[in-house]
C-alpha cells in the first residue's frame, strides 16, 4: 500500500518567515495530493491540493510543488502569521483512499 | 459554506459495548469515508462508501466494524464490541468524488 513520509515533525518559524514541509510517497499510481491543516480539537481542513498533471499550484501565501519522478511534494507557506500555527498533514491518493503523513506541528513565533 | 457534521463530539463507553458514530456528509457529495486518529499517530483510512456499498476498506476495518447510510442524509459507523484499542478520534469525510472534506471528529474513549 501507499506509504507517505513527512518531514519535519516540528517546525518553529519567526513571524514573516517562510515554512516548508516535505513529503514523499511510495505508490507511483498516486495522482492526488492534498494538504490539510488541523487546529486543536478540530478536524483536518483542506488548504490546498494538487493533481499529478500539475507541477506547482499557488493560492495566496500557500504553494505546493510536486515532483512525480522523485515522488515528493512540498508545502510552502510564505509570510507566516500567528494563525498559521497548527498541525499540517500531507496525503496521497490514487483511488479516493487518502494515505496521510505523520503531520508537522508548525509554531509561528511573534 | 456546507460542512460535514458529526455527533457526538465525545463518546465514552465500556469495553465490549456497541457504539454508533454519526455523520451528516455534505449534501451533494457521492463518496463517504471514515478515518481514525489514535492519539499521537497518523490519520488512518478505515472505509470508503459509494452507491450504498463499501468500495474499499482497510485491514483495521474488521468484522467488528460496519457502516450504513440509513437515509438520504446520515452515514454511520458502528463498532459492535469495543476494545480499549478502539479509543481514538474518528473522522467522517465526504467528497464529490475527489476532494475530501472532513468533519470535526468524534473522540471515542473506551474504558
Amino acid at each position: 500500500g501507499e506509504n507517505v513520509e513527512q518531514h519535519p515533525s516540528t517546525l518553529s518559524v519567526q513571524e514573516g518567515d517562510s515554512a516548508v514541509i516535505k513529503c514523499t510517497y511510495s505508490d507511483s499510481a498516486s495522482n492526488y495530493f492534498p494538504w490539510y491543516k488541523q487546529e486543536l480539537g478540530k478536524g483536518p481542513q483542506l488548504i490546498i491540493d494538487i493533481r499529478s498533471n500539475v507541477g506547482e499550484k499557488k493560492d495566496q501565501r500557500i504553494a505546493v510543488t510536486l515532483n512525480k519522478t522523485a515522488k515528493h511534494f512540498s508545502l510552502h507557506i510564505t509570510e507566516t502569521q500567528p494563525e498559521d500555527s497548527a498541525v499540517y498533514f500531507c496525503a496521497a491518493s490514487s483511488h479516493y483512499k487518502l494515505s496521510f503523513g505523520a503531520g508537522t506541528t508548525v509554531t509561528v513565533r511573534a | 459554506e456546507p460542512e460535514v457534521t458529526q455527533t457526538p463530539s465525545h463518546q465514552v463507553t465500556q469495553m465490549g459495548q456497541e457504539v454508533i458514530l454519526r455523520c451528516v456528509p455534505i449534501s451533494n457529495h457521492l463518496y463517504f469515508y471514515w478515518y481514525r486518529q489514535i492519539l499521537g499517530q497518523k490519520v488512518e483510512f478505515l472505509v470508503s462508501f459509494y452507491n450504498n456499498e463499501i468500495s474499499e476498506k482497510s485491514e483495521i476495518f474488521d468484522d467488528q466494524f460496519s457502516v450504513e447510510r440509513p437515509d438520504g442524509s446520515n452515514f454511520t459507523l458502528k463498532i459492535r464490541s469495543t476494545k480499549l484499542e478502539d479509543s481514538a478520534m474518528y473522522f467522517c469525510a465526504s467528497s464529490p468524488p475527489d476532494t475530501q472534506y472532513f468533519g470535526p471528529g468524534t473522540r471515542l474513549t473506551v474504558l
